[in-house]
């Protein structure tokens, strides 16, 4: 079945140490997304990708960075430069033109900073 | 400025009433309209969406939503929830490469 592999689920890290979570999809989806949730907020946009090697900001980019050198994967880095990294991120991706904007989400991936 | 209200936070109902949640947005031109369901721990579902035409959707697992321009409202309904309803619920509007979300609504179930 077609959908969105984040990993991994949880994630705990140090202080000043950067990571990496995963965002697979099998979807043949172009863009693709990252969102940070935190209680009561939502979801915040952080980075969005429409096409392989091009991406963009989202509304709260800073101290992340995200790659996407193919179209199924969309890597997304917490750096040392977050200054409150603990969230729960979620990737999702969607078509671009008829049909774009419903979303696929993955099933999250949660990130503690001890 | 686009944005996205959902003005409860919190709502509880009984198992088999009914049920409205709210939301109101803020947008330049019509947006398509969506909303999402999230179990805890989860990634977020889709319910149903709202583009074009009719201003009443039906979404999936008995829900629906109804969009009214003049109150920039598409507030979601169920006739009759069930326990497995409980569920933290968001509203989000936009189009093109850019979707807003609320801030969402958590529904609490009584038996």
């Amino acid at each position: 079945d077609g959908g969105i592999t984040q990993s991994p689920k949880y994630l705990f890290r140090k202080e000043g140490q950067n990571v990496t979570l995963s965002c697979e999809q099998n979807l043949n989806h172009d863009a693709m997304y990252w969102y940070r949730q935190d209680p009561g907020q939502g979801l915040r946009l952080i980075y969005y990708s429409q096409i392989v090697n091009d991406f963009q900001k989202g509304d709260i980019a800073e101290g992340y960075s995200v790659s996407r050198e193919k179209k199924e994967s969309f890597p997304l880095t917490v750096t040392s430069a977050q200054k409150n990294p603990t969230a729960f991120y979620l990737c999702a991706s969607s078509r671009v033109g008829s049909g774009a904007n419903v979303l696929t989400f993955g099933a999250g991936s949660r990130l503690t900073v001890l | 400025a686009q944005s996205v209200t959902q003005p409860d936070i919190h709502i509880t109902v009984s198992e088999g009433a009914s049920l409205e949640l709210r939301c109101n947005y803020s947008y330049g031109a019509t947006p398509y309209l969506f909303w999402y369901v999230q179990s805890p721990g989860q990634g977020l579902q889709l319910l149903l969406k709202y583009f074009s035409g009719d201003t009443l959707v039906q979404g999936i697992k008995g829900f629906e939503a109804e969009f009214k321009r003049s109150q920039s409202s598409f507030n979601l309904r169920k006739p009759s929830v069930h326990w497995s309803d409980a569920a933290e619920y968001f509203c989000a509007v936009g189009r093109d490469d850019k979707i807003i979300f609320g801030k969402g609504t958590r529904l609490h179930i009584l038996p």
